[in-house]
């Protein structure tokens, strides 16, 4: 069964870093976009990076651009966030998510359970 | 920019039908599919609908969506509701197809009493 699973979440003051890893199996992990959404506390969902099958194209929330980096080991099945300039508004647990198989921008099938990174000093 | 609008809150009694609307604005609604996921509270979110009204395996058929481009929304209906329906849900899609932008709407509470 498809199974993602994050972790590298924890505290850290503001303007430092944290690489989020997502660890993926149960299904072909080189055929899919990956995607990295936010839950900030209390509040809606923010998508704010995906990466293609093949590492040719990312896409960044203009919240995020600049400051984190999304990548991929299509060899070892992860998924990867690194998060630099870390701001108390990115405080939000981080969940790594999976297309749909054979679809195109038609949302995420699978969802991890998510990573919580807290920015405070 | 494409904006997703959703009711705060909506409630039902159990075994009763609910609709919950996601109103799009700074474009056309039916220009990409939209998504619906379910969260219930503590929990990761999970998908309800796709691509408009198609449902993931394992999704009861008491989910539903719909479009109607008359008001530039989408719909998701809930019949023979259970007090496990309970929690947020959101509607999803896409600023653009070419490269997909996701946009998400705030999310609606539902509670089923």
């Amino acid at each position: 069964q498809v199974q993602l699973v994050e972790s590298g979440g924890g505290l850290v003051k503001p303007g430092g870093s944290l690489r989020l890893t997502c660890a993926a199996s149960g299904f072909t992990f080189s055929n899919y976009y990956m995607s990295w959404i936010r839950q900030a506390p209390g509040k809606g969902l923010e998508s704010i990076s995906y990466i293609s099958s093949g590492r040719d194209y990312t896409f960044y929330a203009d919240s995020v651009k600049g400051r984190f980096t999304i990548s991929r080991d299509n060899a070892n099945n992860v998924l990867y966030l690194q998060m630099h300039s870390l701001r108390a508004d990115d405080s939000a647990v981080y969940y790594c998510a999976r297309d749909f198989e054979g679809r195109y921008a038609s949302g995420w099938q699978f969802w991890g359970q998510g990573t919580q990174v807290t920015v405070s000093s | 920019n494409f904006v997703l609008t959703q009711p705060h809150s909506v409630s039902e009694s159990p075994g009763e039908t609910v609709t919950i609307s996601c109103t799009g604005s700074g474009g056309s609604i039916d220009s990409n599919y939209v998504q619906w996921y379910q969260q219930r509270p503590g929990s990761a979110p999970t998908t309800v609908i796709y691509e408009d009204s198609q449902r993931p395996s394992g999704v009861p058929d008491r989910f539903s969506g719909s479009i109607d481009s008359s008001s530039n929304s989408a719909l998701l209906t809930i019949s023979g509701l259970k007090t496990e329906d309970e929690g947020d849900y959101y509607c999803q899609s896409y600023h653009s197809r070419v490269h997909p932008s996701p946009v998400f709407g705030g999310g609606t509470q539902l509670t089923v009493l």
